[in-house]
């Protein structure tokens, strides 16, 4: 089974600190992806990666960073948190390639953060 | 920029009914996917249906299917006997070969499960 962990299911930060999230996955998969969850916004896309040291853009880039250094590990990064930033943040991968048994994300089970 | 819209923020359906989830899109595209995912009160979020915009057929899944109505863009979902673990956050997502491997999903469809 493929398995996308993150580092935390809760995290309270304050004002102004720097924030991680971690994003591990053990299957390989090529493409990592950093969503944002929020009650009737549904999914939002941060950024996603295609590969080590590779990273797009996605809908809501804006106050995030990401990294890549390892084709497991998808960290993002927020430089200065804000208290818009509370939220839901979903980590997902998937492989590369086309067909039914590449096209499906898998998705971790989310970080809760809440930045007072 | 694709759009996917669910006009249902929640809905309710009785052990062992049916019940049917809405979803439509905008496009412009000829070549795409879309997917119903479900989140349980856990939050994993799980693959429930996938279908090919290029294949007539609608996709089936044990008790779940789609009726895939391309020209209206209207991909909607049913679940057919209705169990309590059905009960969750359904959302509708699009991607589109020109994409990439990014999911456009809309703001998701909360469905209770009642005995």
């Amino acid at each position: 089974d493929v398995k996308v962990t993150q580092s935390s299911r809760y995290l309270v930060k304050r004002t102004g600190e720097k924030v991680f999230l971690e994003c591990v996955q053990d299957m390989d998969h090529e493409n990592m992806f950093w969503y944002r969850q929020d009650p009737g916004l549904g999914l939002r896309l941060i950024y996603f990666s295609y590969d080590v040291k590779m990273k797009e853009k996605g809908d809501i880039p804006e106050g995030y960073s990401v990294s890549r250094e390892k084709k497991e590990r998808f960290s993002l990064i927020l430089e200065s948190a804000s208290t818009n930033q509370t939220s839901m943040y979903l980590c997902a991968s998937s492989p590369w390639g086309a067909g039914p048994s590449t096209d499906t994300q898998y998705f971790g089970p989310g970080t809760r953060l809440t930045v007072l | 920029a694709q759009t996917v819209t669910q006009s249902q923020p929640e809905m309710s359906v009785q052990e062992a009914e049916t019940v049917t989830l809405s979803c439509t899109y905008d496009t412009s595209e000829s070549d795409y996917y879309l997917f119903w995912y479900k989140q349980p009160p856990s939050r994993q979020m799980i693959l429930v249906i996938r279908q090919e915009a290029y294949k007539q057929q609608n996709a089936t899944e044990n008790r779940f299917s789609v009726n895939f109505q391309k020209a209206a863009k209207s991909f909607s979902l049913k679940i057919s006997d209705s169990q309590l673990g059905d009960a969750a956050m359904y959302f509708c997502a699009y991607r589109s070969e020109d994409s990439g491997y990014a999911l456009n999903f809309g703001k998701g469809t909360s469905l209770l499960v009642t005995p």
